[in-house]
């Protein structure tokens, strides 16, 4: 069964300081894995998706986020953290779908971060 | 940019009621899902559809839940007899079939209490 990982619950960073928030995941076969982040009160922001080629993903307000195969990781960076940058940040493996399915997003349970001026 | 929208953003209804919850997906996408995150807890794939028809379910999708898209930009997800323990966030998602690969968009929630 394909799963992802979030071990940690919170992640606390000063602004302008790097951070990354980690992920790993679980599947059988080649993974699509994306990063999503959710503000207070709002549904899911797309930031970036691993599909294929290159290992490091850049994608929406200047996160990144490195694929690595052998440690089955997809940790989401930042170079520089910024007090807007808080909310829950979730990482998604995509099923493999049947049929007519695109396939459904498999969700680790998510990190809080928590960047402080 | 185009979205995803939901309504209502709250709804709040008594245990053994029926509840409607509505989303438009974009215009363009031919993929559709429903998820749901309980407080607290991570965001759940209820179901799939595509082409008129649901695509995949998950085991939570039970006989109480079902799927429509009763005209060409609303889709909906009804609970026929609602349980406390259906209280949670809905949210509704769409997709795009012309690119392969392409994100999930989500709406902004329907949050469900069931009292």
């Amino acid at each position: 069964a394909q799963s992802v990982a979030q071990p940690e619950d919170q992640v606390n960073v000063a602004e302008g300081n790097p951070l990354t928030v980690k992920c790993t995941y679980s599947v059988s076969g080649n993974p699509y894995l994306f990063w999503y982040v959710q503000y207070p009160n709002r549904g899911l922001q797309f930031l970036l998706k691993y599909i294929t080629g290159d290992n490091l993903v850049k994608g929406s307000y200047g996160f990144e986020a490195e694929f690595n195969k052998s440690q089955t990781s997809f940790h989401l960076k930042k170079p520089s953290a910024l007090v807007s940058d808080s909310a829950l940040y979730f990482c998604a493996v995509r099923s493999k779908g049947y049929g007519g399915s695109q396939g459904n997003l498999i969700f680790g349970k998510g990190t809080k971060l928590s960047v402080k001026p | 940019e185009p979205e995803v929208t939901q309504t209502p953003s709250h709804q709040v209804t008594q245990m053994g009621q029926e509840v409607i919850l509505r989303c438009v997906p974009i215009s363009n996408h031919l993929y559709f899902y429903w998820y749901r995150q309980i407080l607290g807890q991570k965001v759940e794939f209820l179901v799939s559809f595509y082409n008129n028809e649901i695509s995949e379910k998950s085991e939570i999708f039970d006989d109480q839940f079902s799927v429509e898209r009763p005209d060409g930009s609303n889709f909906t997800l009804k609970i026929r007899s609602t349980k406390l323990e259906d209280s949670a966030m809905y949210f509704c998602a769409s997709s795009d079939r012309t690119v392969s690969n392409q994100p999930q968009h989500f709406g902004d929630g329907t949050r469900l209490s069931i009292l």
